[in-house]
This record gives C-alpha cells, structure tokens and sequence, in this order.
C-alpha cells in the first residue's frame, strides 16, 4: 500500500506564484525524495532529505521535513509554466534499501 | 552518461501472454528496481536487484518476476497477463543503497 498521502491532489496557479505541495508519510524513514512526472513519462528525481535534516534547498526549490510530524512540504518558488507536471513524494523505509514507497502525486498547473 | 533506457517503449499483448521487458541502467550503478504505475493504484514498487541478487520486492504475484545480469542490465517478465497488468512499467537505477533513483521512460504496457 501506499506510504505517502499528498495534498491537495492538483493545484492551478498563476506564473509567478509560489506552490506548496505537502505529502505526509506512515512509518519511520532513511530520507525522503521528491520526484517530478511530465505527462505521463519517466520520474525526474528533484531533491532528497534525510531524516536527520530538516530544510533544504536546491534553485527555487524548498524541501521541508519534520519526521515528528511524519510529514513534508516542497515549495516552488516563483513558478513557470514549464513547472506544470505530477510531482511525488517518496520515501525509503527505514531498513528498506532500494525501495521507495510513493505518494499519489499532486498535479500542478501553472497558467502562463 | 546515458541515462537509463528502457525497451520497448511500448506493447501491446492479449490476455494469457507473457511478456519480458528491459532495462540498461546508468553505467556504474548496480542497482535497478522496478515500478508499475497506474491510474488506480499510483506508483507501487516491484523489485529491486542489486549485483544480480534480488534484494526487496513488493506486494505482487509470483507472476511477475525478474533478474539482473552481471553487466547490470535487468530484465522483468510477466507471465499470464490480466487485463489489470495495463500499466505504465518503469525501471530506475541508483548508485547507492538508499540514494536518488534516476528512471528510465517507462514501457507502456496494453493488455487486451
């Protein structure tokens, strides 16, 4: 079954605009990752966190995680329209190599 | 480097088949696992194979089943295809035990 729960399942939103994904996990993890889908394709891996970390950030992605809360948020900062596509949270279970139990995924729409 | 190339890209089957599916991973990365990725269910883990050694694998029937070769390369077989098998089949490969995965197009799998 699934680890992950996404919220909300799509979001629209205006270029420019900021997006905020959150995605709450079930049990105790190595790291958690995120992951963008365009259309149906291949997974694009975007950024990882570990547990014991609990902010990072890469270009005009913010990755948050608090694992007392068992939950994570990624924020898009300043969005593009090309920033329209499915993006998952996935987590490694702990002592769980190799595996990632994904959310449901939120679709994100940035209007131009 | 290459990325991860799947084949084929796309298949079309009749119920009671069998099909096999292949992944070339990145060059250097020794573990490959696999995904079925449906509207329903979402993105549910396979298996994961590492240095030809299947490693963890998912909630699924003894129907499908795979392997990895000594140069990486892994294969997925599916035997007696269901309707439900319709999925979208994507492989990644990783570097390390619990890193990022990087995916692989997927191969869209039609049962009729």
């Amino acid at each position: 079954s699934q680890q992950g729960e996404e919220d909300p399942q799509a979001l629209s939103i205006q270029e420019g605009e900021n997006a905020t994904m959150n995605c709450s996990y079930k049990t105790s993890i190595n790291n958690l990752q995120w992951y963008r889908q365009n259309s149906g394709r291949g997974l694009v891996h975007l950024i990882l966190i570990r547990s014991n970390e609990r902010e990072k950030h890469s270009g005009r992605l913010r990755v948050t995680l608090d694992t007392s809360k068992k939950s994570s948020s990624l924020l898009i900062t300043a969005s593009r329209a090309a920033d329209t596509a499915s993006y998952f949270c996935a987590t490694v279970p702990s002592g769980n190599t190799g595996k990632l139990i994904f959310g449901q995924g939120t679709t994100l729409q940035v209007k131009p | 480097k290459a990325g991860v190339t799947q084949t084929p890209r796309y298949l079309i089957k009749t119920r009671g088949q069998q099909v096999t599916l292949s992944c070339s991973p990145i060059s250097g990365h020794r573990s490959v696992s696999w995904y079925q990725q449906t509207p329903g269910q979402g993105l549910q883990f396979l298996f994961e194979y590492f240095s030809e050694t299947q490693r963890n694998k998912g909630n699924f029937p003894g129907r499908f089943s795979g392997r990895q070769f000594s140069n990486s390369r892994s294969e997925m077989n599916v035997s007696t295809l269901e309707l439900g098998d319709s999925a979208l089949y994507l492989c990644a490969s990783s570097p390390g035990t619990v890193a990022e995965q990087y995916f692989g197009p997927g191969t869209r799998l039609t049962v009729t």
